[in-house]
């Protein structure tokens, strides 16, 4: 079973900071990984997905790499500010005829200005 | 472009009522799911649908039950509502290629 898991939980760096989120996944099996910002209250907004046969997909200040063979992405933003502060969760989905998606608990960015 | 649309958006209910949430999308995509979010749970995933006139169980789909007569809706009903549902409802879809899945804004539901 795809289990996802984001550490660290919550996180608190200063404006204009470059910061890593990290995603792990314990079955590299994985057709693709996808990367969601949640703003309180709201839904969930598409940042980045990144094919399992790709290694980076970049949009902006945000950078996000897939390493399939050691299960772990990672969500690079780059030159932080205030208004992305919110959730940041990261979805797998697995192959083997699995159309569901299987997500990390999230981590919680605030960025103080 | 209105992508994903939840049906309704906030919710309360006594316990043993029963309702419909409806999500609707106009992206023409095959595949809808409904998740539920709670507090330190994340996201669960309640049904989900690969087609038109076919539902899947996901992790969670006790006390819930769906349809999807149409492709461009998914509706979850509860027939019985308990505090226990009292949660935050999301709708998704995507394509059947392994592309990118949209959510809806969510249903807050209070059952009391």
């Amino acid at each position: 079973k795809q289990e996802v898991t984001q550490i660290p939980a919550a996180l608190s760096v200063p404006e204009g900071e470059n910061l890593v989120l990290n995603c792990s996944f314990t079955d590299s099996a994985i057709y693709n990984l996808q990367w969601f910002r949640q703003d309180p209250g709201k839904g969930l907004t598409s940042l980045l997905l990144i094919q399992s046969s790709q290694r980076e997909q970049t949009s902006g200040r945000l950078n996000a790499s897939l390493d399939k063979s050691s299960g772990r992405s990672t969500l690079y933003i780059a030159a932080s500010q205030p208004g992305d502060s919110a959730t940041y969760l990261c979805a797998a989905r697995p192959q083997g005829g699995s159309e569901k998606l299987v997500f990390g608990k999230g981590t919680k960015l605030t960025v103080n200005p | 472009n209105a992508g994903v649309t939840q049906t309704p958006k906030f919710r309360v209910l006594k316990t043993g009522q029963s309702m419909t949430l409806l999500c609707a999308q106009d992206m023409n995509h095959e595949y809808m799911y409904w998740y539920r979010q709670d507090p330190g749970m994340g996201l669960r995933l309640i049904h989900y649908s690969v087609g038109e006139g076919t539902t899947a169980k996901g992790e969670v789909p006790d006390g819930y039950n769906v349809s999807r007569l149409k492709k461009q809706n998914f509706l979850l009903g509860l027939e019985s509502a308990a505090p226990s549902q009292t949660s935050v409802y999301f709708c998704a879809s995507k394509h059947r290629v392994p592309t990118e899945a949209f959510f809806g804004q969510g249903t807050r539901l209070t059952v009391v």
